[in-house]
């Protein structure tokens, strides 16, 4: 099983700020990288897939990055629409993982 | 638009079987090439995948519950459902279910529904 790690656990960021968001596979998952958002009550929202695609409807701010083991999700200006909890999952071999998630905060 | 909506009981006793259905509308399962998948949450916790089904009867679970999960498609309702047997407390969570396709991400989601494990 492919254990998915996140970090930091919580980041205190103001708003109009940078987001840098971690994920690290413990083997590798060539580009097989998502990332969701979720907001309290809700189910995730897909943010962007193969480690820097960006799904459709996604405002530019959000970028992924890396590839093999480590990842990076930036939000570029954090809009108060923006804090919420992101998830990393790679989709690269059976069993699904996701990571622990990330809290994104207003600081 | 894809949909997806959840729908069971949402309180279930301990050791009995969990019983959940997913509908799909504005798609077809049967013919479709995509797995189609349930994810739960515990309160205040993460994701966990619980297991997906291809349409071609081929089924892939978490390893932590294969014992206990399966997840079947009834392309005559275009319907796919999830049972988990001899429930406990740690089973109580926010159910999801979505789809995927090869190497692909979780793009359509349900809502959730949310079940508790409780005597």
């Amino acid at each position: 099983e492919i254990v998915m790690t996140q970090s930091p656990a919580t980041l205190s960021v103001s708003p109009g700020e940078r987001a840098t968001l971690s994920c690290r596979a413990s083997q590798s998952v060539n580009s097989n990288l998502v990332w969701y958002q979720q907001k309290p009550g809700q189910a995730p929202r897909l943010l962007i897939y193969g480690a820097s695609t960006r799904a459709t409807g996604i405002p530019a701010r959000f970028s992924g990055g890396g590839s093999g083991t480590d990842f990076t999700l930036s939000i570029s200006s954090l809009q108060s629409e923006d804090f919420a909890v992101y998830y990393c999952q790679q989709c690269n071999s059976w069993p699904l993982t996701f990571g622990g998630g990330t809290k994104v905060e207003i600081k | 638009q894809l949909q997806l909506q959840e729908s069971g009981p949402g309180l279930v006793k301990p050791s009995e079987t969990l019983s959940l259905t997913c509908t799909v509308s504005g798609g077809s399962i049967s013919g479709s090439d995509y797995y189609w998948v349930w994810i739960r949450q515990p309160p205040g916790k993460g994701l966990e995948w619980i297991g997906s089904f291809y349409y071609s009867r081929s089924a892939y679970y978490n390893p932590s519950l294969q014992s206990r999960v399966t997840i079947s498609v009834d392309t005559s309702k275009n319907q796919f459902s999830l049972k988990l047997s001899f429930v406990t407390a740690a089973d109580t969570a926010v159910y999801y279910c979505t789809r995927h396709g090869h190497y692909a991400p979780l793009d359509y989601w349900g809502q959730g529904t949310q079940v508790t494990v409780s005597s």
